[in-house]
């Protein structure tokens, strides 16, 4: 069965340190897609990177940096030199479906809230 | 261009009382959907729609019927509200390509059922 765990529930650190995000998922295809959201305090989600299972390379995005490793299912976000604007809660979700049969639905994580005080 | 759309921001219910929550996209989006979130749970699927006409049940769909008479816009319906729909409802929209995976959310509705 699909499954997302974000197994940090909450974190809080001090502005400019650094904090990765932790996302470990479980699919049976072999052709998926993984997902970060943030939910900023006013409640909206916002996008921030999509990454599909044949592409491994690492990205980077300003401060924010993605990990995806196959051989341990995960897709961490790293934030590098956290801001107090980067304080909300990040989630981690899950597409598989790609013939769109089912709408190529999303699972989600739990997510992690994230507080970065100045 | 407006993105994703939902009607209204807040509500609250009285048990038994009915309502409908309308999302509305102008980017001719072919996929709908709405899920709702809850405290440590992330965001849950209730009903999902490929095109006009169609719809489709998702993870949690008891208490909820959807309608999407018209392309643009996908109505979540609560027939008999109860307090455990106490939610924030969202609403998702995406092309129906692929790749063009990513969903975009409206910005919710906040539901308080008593």
């Amino acid at each position: 069965a699909q499954k997302v765990t974000q197994a940090q529930t909450e974190i809080s650190v001090v502005e400019k340190e650094d904090v990765t995000l932790d996302c470990v998922y479980e699919t049976r295809d072999t052709t998926y897609y993984l997902f970060w959201y943030k939910q900023p305090p006013s409640g909206e989600l916002v996008f921030l990177i999509r990454r599909n299972s044949f592409d491994e390379q690492n990205e980077i995005s300003g401060r924010y940096s993605w990990n995806f490793q196959k051989s341990t299912s995960s897709f961490n976000f790293t934030i590098t030199a956290s801001q107090v604007v980067d304080s909300a809660v990040y989630f981690c979700a899950l597409s598989e479906d790609l013939n769109y049969n089912q709408g190529g639905k999303l699972i989600f994580g739990q997510g992690t809230e994230l507080s970065v005080k100045p | 261009n407006a993105g994703v759309t939902q009607t209204p921001k807040f509500r609250v219910l009285k048990t038994g009382q009915s309502m409908t929550l309308l999302c509305a996209q102008d980017m001719n989006h072919e996929y709908m959907y709405w899920y709702r979130q809850d405290p440590g749970m992330g965001l849950r699927l209730i009903h999902y729609s490929v095109g006009e006409g169609t719809t489709a049940k998702g993870e949690v769909p008891d208490g909820y019927n959807v309608s999407r008479l018209k392309k643009q816009n996908f109505l979540l319906g609560l027939e008999s509200a109860a307090p455990s729909q106490t939610s924030v409802y969202f609403c998702a929209s995406r092309p129906g390509l692929a790749g063009a995976e990513t969903q975009y959310f409206g910005p919710g509705t906040r539901l308080l059922v008593l």
